[in-house]
């Protein structure tokens, strides 16, 4: 199986700073359409978690643009470039391209 | 809207069985993949079963394999997982997701908890 790892596990973030979660996998999320399933998932204290980025860098619907991914291959990076209050929760990378499909361990986000 | 509903889960001994079900509505239930996805305190979350469109092809983690079957009734816009054999290891919470494109979860349930214990 694929494994995932994030970096770091945890987050203390002052508002208004940026924050960077790295994400690794064992094996290469490109596929040969060109494609690249990494997708990050923010899971809210008491919530179900929700789609944020996919595709490495394509924000979903609703996602602010404060967000933003990038990476290639094995080795990704989700940004918040100014972290606001409503950010905090655990961040989950997922790749999508090797079954089965496989979550990084999350890193939670707090503010300071 | 798209809403997922999960229900079924509860408390069940060991060795014992359970039903999950998902009610989906608000999205062309037939035309898409459904997901179920489970996680716990302690292993974060894991991704356990992936059923297509019409129900005829299914993957499955190792760790549920022989023991989990995925289904669905698209008359019904609802997908199933059956879970026997239970074990300590499969509780946890689970939730179904509607995968539009490789691993993309666009829309997840709100999870039904499974306990399994003695």
């Amino acid at each position: 199986d694929v494994v995932m790892t994030q970096t770091p596990l945890s987050l203390s973030v002052t508002p208004g700073q940026p924050a960077s979660i790295s994400c690794k996998s064992t094996q290469s999320l490109l596929h040969s359409d060109g494609r690249t399933f990494l997708h990050w998932y923010l899971q809210k204290p008491g919530q179900s978690p929700q789609l944020l980025i996919y595709e490495v860098s394509r924000r979903f619907s609703g996602v602010p643009d404060r967000f933003s991914g990038s990476g290639s291959g094995t080795d990704f990076t989700l940004t918040i470039s100014r972290v606001e209050a409503e950010d905090v929760g655990v961040y989950y990378c997922m790749q999508g391209l090797h079954p089965p499909r496989t979550f990084g361990p999350g890193t939670k986000v707090d503010i300071k | 809207e798209v809403t997922l509903v999960e229900s079924g889960g509860g408390l069940v001994q060991p060795g014992g069985s359970l039903r999950l079900s998902c009610a989906a509505s608000g999205f062309t239930f037939g035309n898409h993949w459904l997901t179920w996805i489970r996680q716990t305190s302690g292993r974060g979350l894991e991704w356990v079963a992936l059923i297509n469109p019409d129900g005829n092809s299914k993957w499955y983690v190792d760790s549920v394999k022989g023991r989990f079957t995925a289904s669905r009734d698209n008359a019904r816009d609802s997908v199933y997982l059956q879970m026997d054999s239970l074990r300590g290891e499969d509780a946890a919470v689970y939730y179904c997701a509607r995968d539009v494109d490789w691993g993309r979860l666009e829309d997840w349930g709100q999870g039904t908890l499974v306990t399994v214990s003695s």
